[in-house]
């Protein structure tokens, strides 16, 4: 089954700066990746996917890549803030084992300080 | 369009009992799954339906059960409860075939806590 990696320390950045995160996978490349964001208590957040024939998604401050040579999806935003505080988790499909759900990361905590 | 309502948010249950958890999915979606999330194992399949009929199951034992209605609404079990079984369970509902076009839609949980 697909391993997923993210940085389990926080991330800590300056409001303004630009944040950018990790999902390392180690097995086969998945059909797709996506990105979610999750505050504490609640439900995760669908943000962003992109596929595996896609190297760049954008969405307004939101960007992803991704690189199946090096198996890695990096999350970036831009002109960060406060509210932008919150874990982000990665998610991919599995197509090898012939299933579509999504099998997720733990995730990666970010701390926006003003 | 509202989202998708899990009930109750939180429940306190002694070890041996039973539970039973609910999802509302987004309207016209068809497709359920449940997810259980501790800190230590983050996020775990546990199931998914769709038009009332187990699609996917995860690694998690017979305890732990479901069920779809025609109307979508899941609902899942878990029996004779262990200490282990306390997480947020989320539920996530999609569109059929659509979830990993679109992405998933989750629930806020509910928070279960075995004393």
């Amino acid at each position: 089954s697909q391993k997923i990696e993210q940085n389990s320390e926080a991330l800590n950045i300056q409001e303004g700066k630009t944040a950018t995160l990790t999902c390392n996978y180690t097995n086969y490349s998945p059909a797709y990746l996506q990105w979610y964001r999750q505050d504490p208590g609640r439900g995760p957040v669908f943000l962003l996917l992109i596929r595996e024939n896609e190297k760049e998604k954008r969405k307004e401050r939101l960007k992803v890549t991704f690189d199946t040579t090096l198996k890695q999806s990096l999350f970036h935003i831009t002109a960060s803030q406060p509210a932008d505080s919150a874990t982000y988790l990665c998610a991919l499909d599995d197509p090898e084992g012939g299933s579509y759900i999504p099998t997720f990361g733990r995730g990666t905590s970010l701390i926006v300080h003003p | 369009k509202a989202g998708v309502t899990q009930t109750p948010r939180y429940l306190i249950k002694t070890r041996g009992q039973q539970v039973t958890l609910s999802c509302s999915p987004i309207s016209g979606h068809r497709s359920v799954s449940w997810y259980q999330q501790t800190p230590g194992q983050g996020l775990q399949f546990l199931f998914e339906y769709f038009s009332e009929t187990q699609r996917n199951k995860g690694n998690f034992p017979g305890r732990f059960s479901g069920r779809q209605f025609s109307n979508s609404r899941s609902e899942m079990n878990v029996s004779t409860l262990e200490l282990g079984d306390s997480a947020l369970y989320l539920c996530a509902s999609s569109l059929e075939g659509q979830g990993e076009v679109y992405g998933y839609t989750f629930g806020s949980g509910t928070r279960l806590t075995v004393v």
